[in-house]
C-alpha cells in the first residue's frame, strides 16, 4: 500500500541546536517533495520544494535533502529558535500541478 | 493581495443541516483544492479543480459536493451534515510555474456538527 510517514509526532530540542525531521514514503514515485509549516489555528505555509533530480536545497537556515533510492527526505533547521516551534508537514507531488499527498506532520518545540 | 480567503471561519451545525463553505483566491491560479484536517489524520484531499470547469474527487469525497463557480471561486457543500464531518476545512490554490505545484492555503473553517 502507499504510505507517507513522518517519523515522529513530536520533537523537542534546545535553542541553537539543529532540528532534523524525517519524511519516508513507500510505493510512490514523486516528481517533487515539498515542506510546509503550520502554526496552531492557521493554514499551512510553503517553505521549500525539492525536485527528484536534486539532492539538496537550502534556504537561509533551512535545508532539505531528497533520496529517491531510500525514499526519504530530511528537513533540517540549523540554529533553531523558539519562533521555529510549529508543525512541519511534508508533501509528495506526484505530477506537477496535481494535488499533494501530505504526511501527518511533526510538531517541533524549541525551548530557550 | 488577500491570497486565499475562506468563509465562514467557524460554524456549528446540527446533524442533517446543509451548508456551503466559500473559498476565493486573487492570485489568478488555475488549480484549487479542498482539504479536511483531523487530529492524527493529517490533511486529506476532498475534491480538487485543476482548471475552471473541471472537478475531481480526492481521497475522501463522500458526503461533499463542489462547484468551481469561476476561476476565482471554489465552494464546498455539505448536503446533510454528519458528526463525522466535524473537522477543520482548508481551501488551497496553486499554479504550475517556477515553484511547481506549490499550494497557498486559506485560514481554514472550523466546523462542528452536533
Amino acid at each position: 500500500s502507499q504510505k507517507i510517514e513522518q517519523n515522529s509526532e513530536a520533537l523537542n530540542i534546545q535553542e541553537g541546536k539543529t532540528a532534523t525531521l524525517t519524511c519516508n514514503y513507500t510505493n510512490y514515485s514523486p516528481a517533487y517533495l515539498q515542506w510546509y509549516r503550520q502554526d496552531p489555528g492557521r493554514g499551512p505555509v510553503f517553505l521549500l520544494l525539492i525536485r527528484e533530480n536534486e539532492k539538496e536545497k537550502r534556504k537561509e537556515r533551512l535545508k532539505v535533502t531528497f533520496d529517491t533510492t531510500l525514499k526519504q527526505s530530511l528537513f533540517h533547521i540549523t540554529a533553531s529558535q523558539p519562533a521555529d516551534s510549529a508543525t512541519y508537514l511534508c508533501a509528495l507531488d506526484l505530477q506537477a500541478g496535481t494535488a499533494l499527498i501530505f504526511g501527518k506532520g511533526t510538531t517541533l518545540s524549541v525551548s530557550s | 493581495n488577500a491570497g486565499v480567503t475562506q468563509t465562514p471561519k467557524f460554524q456549528v451545525l446540527k446533524t442533517g443541516q446543509s451548508m456551503t463553505l466559500q473559498c476565493a483566491q486573487d492570485m489568478n491560479h488555475n488549480s484549487m483544492y479542498w482539504y479536511r484536517q483531523d487530529p492524527g489524520m493529517g490533511l486529506r484531499l476532498i475534491y480538487y479543480s485543476a482548471s475552471e470547469g473541471t472537478t475531481d474527487k480526492g481521497e475522501v469525497p463522500n458526503g461533499y459536493n463542489v462547484s468551481r463557480l469561476n476561476k476565482r471561486e471554489f465552494s464546498l457543500r455539505l448536503e446533510s451534515a454528519a458528526p463525522s464531518q466535524t473537522s477543520v476545512y482548508f481551501c488551497a490554490s496553486s499554479e504550475v510555474g517556477d515553484l511547481v505545484g506549490t499550494q497557498y492555503f486559506g485560514p481554514g473553517t472550523r466546523l462542528t456538527v452536533l
